[in-house]
């Protein structure tokens, strides 16, 4: 089990949005910085999200990222096809001196 | 281009021990943490070393403490986990990712990252 706690899956249909919540605790998320992660079958993680709510260059303002307490949301906004992937949520844990990876969420373009 | 490229994956029985490299280009490699990053086969990321840019600060999984050991050589844009006493569960694609300034914590981030090599542990 995941210290860090994602749904299995989520979906939507083409347009709509969908949100992904990834739950810890005052040691990991609570004090530390969250990244988000996508993906797509068959090829290499890509950066989405760090420091909470900040894109990299190149991704589109359709992802967005927010963090309250010892939770964060990662948001997709006019679903794409393209966006069926696994997203993944990421942080440091201050007490097990880790970095965690949350189990991956699926999502699902209806 | 700014790109990671890893090698040295392979079939290894358990007990046995191989290195992964990874070779960094198109940006200042000294500047950054480097990490890996495993994903056995139909799972999930799992973190499994951090090292920072000048190598004072490492961290390991306590899955491979004591058995796997990350370095790193900036004159040759490189990265390397030495990894002895394979098992099973160490199977996995193994990712070389780009990380953030780090000293007494870790990162919180990993912004590039390599296509991977499989490594299979099997008698």
């Amino acid at each position: 089990q995941s210290v860090l706690t994602q749904p299995p899956s989520v979906s939507a249909a083409p347009g709509q949005k969908v949100t992904i919540s990834c739950s810890g605790s005052s040691s990991n998320i609570g004090n530390n910085f969250v990244s988000w992660y996508q993906q797509l079958p068959g090829t290499a993680p890509k950066l989405l999200i760090y420091d909470n709510n900040k894109r990299p260059s190149g991704i589109p303002d359709r992802f967005s990222g927010s963090k309250s307490g010892t939770s964060a949301t990662l948001g997709i906004t006019g679903l794409q096809t393209g966006d069926e992937a696994d997203y993944y949520c990421g942080t440091w844990d201050n007490n097990l001196s880790a970095a965690l990876f949350g189990g991956g969420t699926k999502v699902t373009v209806l | 281009e700014v790109q990671l490229v890893e090698s040295g994956g392979g079939l290894v029985k358990p007990g046995e021990f191989l290195r992964l490299s990874c070779a960094a280009s198109g940006f200042t490699f000294s500047g950054y943490s480097m990490n890996w990053v495993r994903q056995a086969p139909g799972k999930g990321l799992e973190w499994v070393s951090s090292i920072s840019s000048s190598s004072s600060y490492i961290f390991y999984a306590d899955s491979v403490k004591g058995r796997f050991t990350i370095s790193r050589e900036n004159g040759k844009n490189s990265l390397y986990l030495q990894m002895n006493s394979l098992r099973d569960d160490d199977t996995a694609v193994y990712y070389c990712a780009r990380g953030p300034f780090i000293a007494v914590t870790g990162p919180n981030w990993f912004d590039l990252w390599g296509q991977g090599t499989l490594l299979t542990v099997s008698s």
